[in-house]
């Protein structure tokens, strides 16, 4: 069974303060690991899709890492606007196009 | 590019009476749909994937009979929550599958009173 856990669950940040979030994940034969952003009220917003070991993607102060075993989402100076839960989940080859979701880090960014 | 739409945005309903929830991917063509719900302060759960042309496949322990859903286009999907209750109350969101990728639209939020 494909299983996706996050960490932390929730994390506290001062504005400029740099940090990770992390996304462990067991799946079998991994076809992508995806990132979103979910604001209060609304659906989720597609940050990232990796698909290999190495993989490494940018989006301005957010820059997403992917091993064997997990996922780092790395926030770099982030900003009160950059408050949001952010959610990872599996795509695995076994599943067709179903996306298993983690239970996702709330961020939050202090000005 | 990539745009999902959900219609209504928000919705309340009496107890026993059907709700319909329409998804529409605005810009591409999708074969394939998925419906979620989600609970506050939860991850979203997968009910059921829609396939264009097909019935749709649920997940365990939803039920077919009161989630309907019909994916009569490659743009269109519905989600009909039949004899709705107040445990119904919820969070739902659609995606489409397009291009390897997931798009999620902005979520309808049903109320049963």
């Amino acid at each position: 069974e494909d299983q996706v856990t996050q960490s932390p669950e929730a994390l506290r940040l001062q504005e400029g303060e740099s940090s990770s979030l992390n996304c462990s994940y067991t799946v079998s034969g991994l076809r992508g690991l995806f990132w979103y952003r979910q604001d209060p009220g609304k659906g989720p917003e597609f940050l990232f899709t990796l698909y290999s070991a190495g993989e490494e993607k940018e989006k301005e102060r957010l820059k997403a890492t992917l091993t064997k075993k997990e996922s780092f989402l790395h926030i770099t100076a982030p900003k009160p606007e950059d408050s949001a839960t952010y959610l990872c989940a599996v795509q695995a080859g076994s599943s067709g196009s179903r996306l298993t979701f983690g239970e996702g880090t709330q961020l939050t960014v202090n000005p | 590019g990539a745009v999902v739409s959900q219609h209504p945005s928000w919705v309340i309903c009496k107890s026993g009476t059907s709700v319909k929830i329409e998804c529409r991917s605005l810009d591409f063509q999708a074969t394939t749909m998925f419906w979620y719900r989600q609970f506050p302060k939860q991850s979203l759960m997968l009910m059921a994937t829609s396939n264009e042309g097909s019935k749709a496949t649920y997940e365990q322990g939803v039920e077919k009979d009161k989630f309907l859903i019909n994916h009569a286009s490659l743009t269109l999907s519905t989600l009909t929550v039949t004899s709705a209750h107040p445990e119904d109350s919820s969070f739902y969101i659609c995606s489409a599958h397009y291009s390897y990728e997931q798009y999620f639209g902005p979520g309808t939020r049903l109320t049963v009173t």
